[in-house]
């Protein structure tokens, strides 16, 4: 079946490391991107890439960073920079040239303790 | 400054009732919008979307309005289950040079709760 997978679900980060969270998909979608959710905030775009080797800061890139080594990976690295790192991290996956929106992993829940 | 905005942040609806989530926009230049319907800890997942061509689509039990001159749409569900409890997103984006789609912008979403 294909589809955009996050992992892990859920994971836990000391203060002052950086942590990457994975994304990746089989969809053959030329697109990537990735969000923040917060309670009230709805989502904010973090980075996103519409081809390989390519990417773009959305609105909310600060303490971030990405790569797009391959068409089917976007991992996103939380770095010691971001202020307030917790929250509802979603990645999504499109053809650029769509109709039919995004498609959306399962989500990871990032804590820092 | 938000350029999709979902201004009622929760909303209540009796089992069978209609539900109507409502959604303004800002920009212009959007020209494609839809609707995406989240549950707690997962992924959103597309509902329905509509093309500034038109001014209403159909799909089963939802549908979506859309009017241009008050930059304003709206999602109807009718009749409401208790599944149908979630936080929809409204989402919009404007068409970029050569037809291919832009970024999604997303208002904040309105919570959903369908009481039976």
């Amino acid at each position: 079946d294909g589809g955009i997978t996050q992992s892990p679900k859920y994971l836990f980060r000391k203060e002052g490391q950086n942590v990457t969270l994975s994304c990746e998909q089989n969809l053959n979608h030329d697109a990537m991107y990735w969000y923040r959710q917060d309670p009230g905030q709805g989502l904010r775009l973090i980075y996103y890439s519409q081809i390989v080797n390519d990417f773009q800061k959305g609105d909310i890139a600060e303490g971030y960073s990405v790569s797009r080594e391959k068409k089917e990976s976007f991992p996103l690295t939380v770095t010691s920079a971001q202020k307030n790192p917790t929250a509802f991290y979603l990645c999504a996956s499109s053809l650029v040239a769509s109709n039919y929106g995004y498609t959306f992993g399962s989500g990871t829940r990032l804590t820092v303790v | 400054d938000q350029q999709v905005k979902q201004n009622s942040p929760s909303l209540s609806v009796q089992e069978g009732r209609i539900s109507i989530l409502n959604c303004d926009y800002t920009n212009s230049m959007f020209d494609y919008f839809l609707w995406y319907k989240k549950y707690p800890a997962e992924g959103p997942t597309f509902l329905i979307s509509i093309s500034s061509i038109k001014d209403k689509n159909e799909d089963g039990r939802f549908t979506v309005f859309l009017n241009k001159s008050a930059k304003h749409l709206s999602l109807h569900i009718v009749p409401s289950q208790p599944g149908d409890s979630a936080v929809y997103f409204c989402a919009a984006t404007p068409r970029r040079y050569g037809g291919s789609q832009g970024n999604l912008i997303f208002g904040k979403g309105t919570k959903l709760s369908v009481k039976p």
